[in-house]
């Protein structure tokens, strides 16, 4: 079975620049998840998914962050401007049951803001 | 060898020795949860879980152990190995979904 697949695995842009991360969750889990992990940290929630509706963003900076899941499989996160704080690892991860299951994690994107 | 959750980020182990890695989570309503490993420049990969019913859960080399009463989770691995080097963050959920990470230890294994 395939795990999360995220990408890019790597990006690095000037600071104010938008940026966006995809993910594909693992075929058949209907929640989806995007944390932020900065440095010797945990994951943080920055939304959950069910299916296409996001129903938990509390933790979402929505003035410069957005993301969508519009057919409920793939979701994308997006900056716009990014700051310096904004690098950190996006993880994407997805569960079969929400908040019954295990969630599993794809490798993460590593923004760097310059 | 043994760690004491958030207060000893380090753990460093000799190569076939027992690890345990201890956990003190905050939510007293948390009724699921899961040990992660996560290793340099990858995410953090399922290792084992335990339900709030249970105290006591096996895998292959791992144990999870569950105190309700002091809100307290260890990971034990048997035989640690060079590969078990990583990053073990246990986190606590509960119905609402809401995935809650620890501090993490970082176990070093010595050859």
């Amino acid at each position: 079975e395939a795990g999360v697949v995220q990408s890019p695995r790597y990006k690095i842009i000037e600071k104010k620049q938008p940026v966006a991360f995809w993910c594909n969750p693992i075929s058949g889990h209907n929640t989806l998840y995007w944390y932020l992990q900065n440095l010797g940290q945990g994951p943080e929630l920055l939304i959950r998914y069910e299916n296409e509706e996001a129903v938990d963003d509390s933790q979402l900076p929505k003035d410069r962050f957005s993301a969508e899941r519009l057919k409920g499989v793939d979701s994308t996160l997006k900056i716009q401007p990014a700051e310096l704080g904004d690098s950190a690892v996006y993880l994407c991860a997805s569960s079969h049951r929400q908040g019954r299951g295990a969630q599993y994690f794809g490798p993460g994107t590593r923004l760097l803001v310059l | 060898g043994e760690n004491v959750g958030l207060h000893l980020p380090t753990l460093s182990v000799q190569e076939g020795d027992n690890s345990i890695i201890n956990c003190a989570y905050s939510n007293s309503a948390s009724d699921y949860f899961i040990w992660y490993k996560q290793e340099s420049g990858k995410g953090p990969q399922f290792i084992i879980d335990i339900r709030s019913n249970m105290d006591k859960r096996q895998g292959q080399r791992v144990t999870v152990l569950l105190n309700k009463t002091v809100k307290h989770l260890s990971l034990q691995i048997a035989a640690t190995q060079p590969g078990d080097s990583a990053v073990y963050f246990c986190a606590e959920t509960n119905q609402g979904g809401k995935l809650i990470f620890g501090q993490g230890t970082e176990l070093s294994v010595k050859p």
